[in-house]
């Protein structure tokens, strides 16, 4: 495997149910981002962890939960959501957090569908 | 607020030459990226710009203006396989992506 990758592409779920996003970089990078895609909408940024450690959070609901073990995996765990959740969700990952140059690679995404 | 702004959508023929706009206000510049993304796709990479003047990669160039918070990305020889949505996105003072919500491309033969 190369790049980014993530599991599941495509997943319905209910509003009462419990599901997990998984995303795997194979770059060696040490930043690893979460964003939602909404038709016609630009990216929303929802969480960055660098080297592990959460450093940006900007207001996404608590039925949104993040987790890293460690650089090259991240996970979003997902419980209680709600019909306008339904979106995209792509992972990213960039060599650093930080930094006046900082291209970051995606992978394909997770279509979610909550009924 | 911040605010990045590009047309919806663009038509082209195939062959042809497509200019797609992007305007931007954000707190500080630290550069602009020009990502490509497919349909059910993942976006990738395609410029980056952070001093003014013309970037050119191929068939396609990025242009970019801070003074007058401007940038373009220039298509030439237009490919069917070009039809996509086009994203641009400033990085502000804080090193945050800023992201417009994409340009749809389309190209006729």
């Amino acid at each position: 495997e190369t790049g980014v990758t993530q599991t599941p592409r495509h997943l319905v779920m209910g509003m009462t149910n419990k599901k997990s996003l998984k995303c795997e970089q194979h770059l060696g990078h040490n930043a690893m981002y979460w964003y939602k895609q909404s038709a016609k909408k630009p990216l929303e940024l929802m969480f960055v962890y660098s080297l592990e450690e959460r450093v940006e959070n900007n207001s996404v609901p608590s039925r949104f939960s993040p987790e890293c073990p460690n650089s090259s995996h991240l996970f979003l765990h997902l419980h209680t959501l709600q019909p306008e959740d339904s979106a995209l969700y792509l992972c990213a990952s960039s060599q650093d957090g930080q930094g006046s140059y900082n291209e970051q690679f995606f992978g394909p995404g997770t279509r979610l569908t909550v009924l | 607020g911040q605010n990045i702004d590009q047309p919806t959508e663009m038509t082209a023929t195939e062959g042809a030459i497509v200019q797609i706009n992007c305007t931007y206000q954000t707190s500080g510049f630290n550069g602009l990226f020009w990502y490509q993304q497919h349909a059910g796709e993942a976006p990738t990479f395609l410029s980056y710009n952070v001093l003014d003047g013309l970037e050119e990669k191929g068939r396609f160039s990025s242009f970019l203006s801070r003074s007058k918070g401007y940038s373009y990305l220039l298509l030439k020889e237009l490919q069917m396989k070009d039809s996509a949505s086009y994203l641009c996105a400033v990085m502000d003072s804080n090193y945050q992506l800023i992201w417009g919500a994409g340009t749809k491309l389309i190209i006729k033969p």
